[in-house]
């Protein structure tokens, strides 16, 4: 089993739409979780952090995370072609020292 | 400081040659992470630094590769008698660590062997 496991997509929604991207992790004491966004042939880009249960909102992005689930989501309002991109989901280990990223998923916004 | 920057930007080698890539970064950031990353993939962890310590070195790491913070800034990975199964972008990412650990990556290089 994966360490971190992603839908690989791709995942096509229409302009103005909100894309929902899924993350699913095996360590069940992983404490943080992370989204980037990767534009294709560039170094991937932060998008949020999330560490504790629930939802938190950055402007159009909304992180939402299950611990008990071992769930973390991210919610794209709005869509924009400019979102077109490939999005990793990142999680810290329990020890704190090793980054798992999932394959990511690819989005395409239609406009 | 604008962020992580890495050097060179691509490398084109052929099979058996030695290569060293540079990275230098953000300037208070006292972590700092070396990934490879094929197409489709995600980043695949390889080696991480706290200061000049390297605290953590993935298993997938061969003998042929070597890492080092000499004086806790930059960093420098060495991959010896290369393959082609090295060809990758090489990632490199410095975080502060406190506040989540939040990794920033660097524009990355383009390994090719030939």
């Amino acid at each position: 089993q994966k360490e971190v496991e992603q839908n690989s997509g791709p995942l096509s929604v229409p302009e103005g739409a909100i894309a929902s991207l899924n993350c699913t992790y095996s360590d069940r004491g992983s404490q943080s979780f992370f989204w980037y966004r990767q534009y294709s042939g560039k170094s991937p880009e932060l998008i949020m952090s999330i560490y504790s249960n629930g939802d938190k909102e950055d402007g159009r992005f909304t992180a939402q995370l299950n611990k008990a689930s071992q769930y973390v989501s991210l919610l794209i309002r709005d869509s924009q072609p400019s979102d077109s991109a490939t999005y990793l989901c990142a999680v810290n280990t329990n020890t704190g020292n090793q980054f798992y990223f999932g394959t990511g998923t690819s989005l395409t916004v239609i406009p | 400081d604008t962020g992580v920057s890495q050097d060179p930007r691509h490398k084109i080698t052929k099979r058996g040659q030695n290569v060293t890539f540079r990275c230098d970064p953000i300037s208070e950031h006292n972590r700092l992470y070396w990934y490879r990353q094929t197409l489709g993939q995600g980043p695949e962890f390889l080696t991480y630094f706290q200061n000049e310590a390297q605290l953590e070195k993935s298993r997938l790491l061969s003998d042929r590769f070597s890492a080092e913070r000499p004086k806790g800034s930059f960093s420098t990975l060495e991959i010896q008698r290369t393959e082609q199964g090295d060809s990758a972008m090489y990632l490199c990412a410095s975080s502060l660590a406190m506040g989540g650990d939040t990794q920033y990556f660097g524009p990355g290089t383009r390994l090719t062997v030939l």
